[in-house]
């Protein structure tokens, strides 16, 4: 069945950066995007990005064009995502998710804590 | 680009319909037969429940429905149950082919 199991919890300090990874199984890792989308506590859900581990190409919500970058390695199966620059606002559960018109598979989610 | 429009919160008791509409514009919503809708209980990743407007995924119960006029799309829910209880999101692809999410909506059955 398919799976994606994110790494574990970070806390950050502000201006720091921070790299989670996504780990896919079930499905040829190289034919399905993956997306990253994040919860602010007791928000709503935020697209951030897509990534398309087969060929590289990606494409993000404008607020976060700049601060970041995203990466796989398909000997692993392992879409990352590294968010720079981070402050108070960027604390949340973020999320990757498979698919292309929509998500049909997700991850746990991974909480990021952003605090001096 | 703000996020699609939801209501806040909607309720039924069980047996009843309810219907969730979400709003956008013509980038969105409005463009594309690609709306989905995701279900989200407390301290749980989103499960989907409704793509491409109308389609349901396997093993998502057939009380679930989608539609879209203009650039509104909407959810339905009929027969609701004490299990339908949770915040339900809709997504659109958008013409810069990103995604949007709407401000979610909360579903409480009376």
């Amino acid at each position: 069945q398919v799976q994606l199991v994110q790494s574990g919890a970070e806390v950050k300090k502000p201006g720091a950066s921070v790299k989670l990874s996504c780990e896919a199984s079930g499905y040829i890792f190289t034919t399905e995007y993956v997306h990253w989308v994040r919860q602010a506590p007791g928000q709503g859900l935020e697209w951030m990005a897509i990534f398309n581990p087969g060929g590289g190409g990606t494409n993000y919500a404008q607020k976060f064009q700049g601060r970041i970058t995203m990466t796989s390695d398909t000997s692993t199966s392992t879409a990352y995502i590294e968010l720079n620059s981070l402050t108070s606002d960027d604390t949340a559960v973020y999320y990757c998710a498979r698919g292309s018109r929509y998500l049909d598979h997700w991850g746990q989610g991974v909480l990021v804590t952003v605090s001096s | 680009q703000s996020a699609l429009t939801q209501p806040a919160s909607v309720s039924g008791s069980p047996g009843q319909s309810i219907t969730i509409s979400c709003t956008g514009t013509y980038n969105d919503v409005g463009h594309y037969p690609y709306v989905s809708w995701y279900q989200q209980r407390p301290g749980k990743a989103p499960k989907l429940m409704i793509y491409d407007v109308t389609y349901r995924p396997s093993g998502v119960s057939n009380r679930f429905s989608g539609s879209r006029s203009g650039s509104t799309a909407s959810l339905t829910i009929s027969g609701l149950q004490a299990e339908d209880e949770a915040d339900y999101y809709c997504c659109s692809y958008t013409t810069s082919s990103t995604r949007i999410f709407g401000t979610g909506t909360k579903v409480t059955v009376l």
